[in-house]
Order: structure tokens, then sequence, then C-alpha cells
């Protein structure tokens, strides 16, 4: 059974930096991608980026480029999420998500329980 | 980036009606990277349909999901109570792998 653990909230002012964990538990990562997606208060889903879980190579949206940093631990099952230059905007939940298989690697089957990242001056 | 479009923005049906839900692309998506999701109030998103029409794990068979190039179809054959939500389409084909505003779901 896959269970992905998050960090908890965190309350942060702007410019400043939020590093989020995501520890993943029952099946190792090491063969699937894991995710970030993210929702605004009220709002939809945005994805973020993904990182391959095997050989740590990273593919960010554009729209976070220079603003996001994603790594992993894989000896601690564990996937991290660095936000930097934190604006009112990006307050929002942030999701982990692994993929689904080896061959479904960004349909979204499984996922954390969100971690809420308040930026508030 | 592609944009995709869900219609209607709200649907509103009651228990054992028939939901057809759309989502539409701005360019052609191969029907193998076309996902659907499942959201209730304060919960993760679920995984119900992924390659436009293959059902995740324990989904039940009365979600189903269909089409290819641009549009694409969830629909739910008799809704149950519990199927009250707010339901994404996501396209993986290419980065960034963007997801429809949303459609939600309300007992009419």
């Amino acid at each position: 059974q896959v269970q992905l653990v998050q960090s908890g909230a965190e309350v942060k002012k702007p410019g400043a930096s939020a590093r989020l964990s995501c520890k993943a538990s029952g099946e190792t990562f090491r063969n699937n991608a894991m995710h970030w997606v993210r929702q605004a208060p009220g709002q939809g889903l945005e994805w973020m980026g993904w990182i391959n879980g095997g050989n740590g190579n990273t593919w960010n949206s554009e729209k976070f480029e220079g603003r996001i940093s994603i790594t992993r631990d894989t000896s601690a099952s564990t996937v991290y999420l660095d936000l930097y230059s934190l604006r009112i905007e990006d307050t929002a939940v942030y999701f982990c998500a692994r993929g689904f298989t080896v061959v479904q690697p960004a349909a979204l089957g499984y996922w954390g329980q969100g971690t809420l990242v308040t930026v508030s001056s | 980036e592609i944009v995709l479009t869900q219609s209607p923005v709200t649907l509103s049906l009651s228990p054992g009606e028939r939901a057809t839900l759309s989502c539409r692309a701005s360019q052609s998506v191969n029907s193998n990277y076309l996902a659907w999701y499942q959201q209730k109030p304060g919960q993760a998103p679920r995984l119900l349909i992924y390659g436009a029409s293959s059902r995740a794990t324990g989904i039940p068979d009365r979600f189903s999901g269909s089409g290819s190039g641009t549009d694409f179809t969830l629909t739910i054959s008799r809704l149950e109570p519990e199927d009250f939500a707010v339901y994404y389409c996501q396209q993986y084909r290419g980065s960034p792998y963007t997801f429809g505003q949303g459609t939600k779901l309300e007992i009419k």
C-alpha cells in the first residue's frame, strides 16, 4: 500500500524560502516519478514539476523556473520541494503525488495529504 | 502550453442520473496522456481514469472515460451520493502537465 506523508503547515513572510517534504512508504519510489501540484484557496490544481525517483532528473514548469527545486533522498524515501522568494500568491496547499505506474508516470495515482503554505507579511 | 477547458463549470443532477463531463484541449493530446480526477472538499484528488479510458485501481465501473485528439469525456452512468464532487481533467502529453479548471458536480 503506497502512502505519502507530507510535512506540516508553514507560515512564511514574503521573500522567504520553505522546504516541504513528502515521505513515501509501502513501495520504493526509485522506479516512479514524484510530482508536486499546488492548489490556491478555492482554485484549481496547478502542476509544478516532477523528479525521476531513480536517476534524480527533474522537469519543472517554466512558470516556476528559478523559484523551485525538487530533490530526493532515496535512503529516506523522501522527496523535497524547495520554494524560494515566496510571494503572497504562493499561498496554497501543496500536494506531492506519485506516478501511477512506470508506464504512466504522469498520471497521478497516489497523493499526499497536502501541506498548507501561507505567505503573509 | 496545452490549455484544457472543461464544461460545464457546474452540473446539477440527482442521484441515479447520468453525468457527462467534457474536457477540450487547445491542441491534440495523445489519448494515452489524458487523466481524470475527483476531488472532495478538504481532500487530495483521486485518480479515476488514465490513458483517456482506463480505470484506476478500485474505481467503480460506473465511471468511464472516452475521447481522443482534443475532445474527451468522463461519464458517470448512475450517480451515487458520494460522486458529488469536483472533477478535473489533466493532460500529460507535454510539459507543463496542465489541468482543466474543474467541473463541480452538485446535487440538484
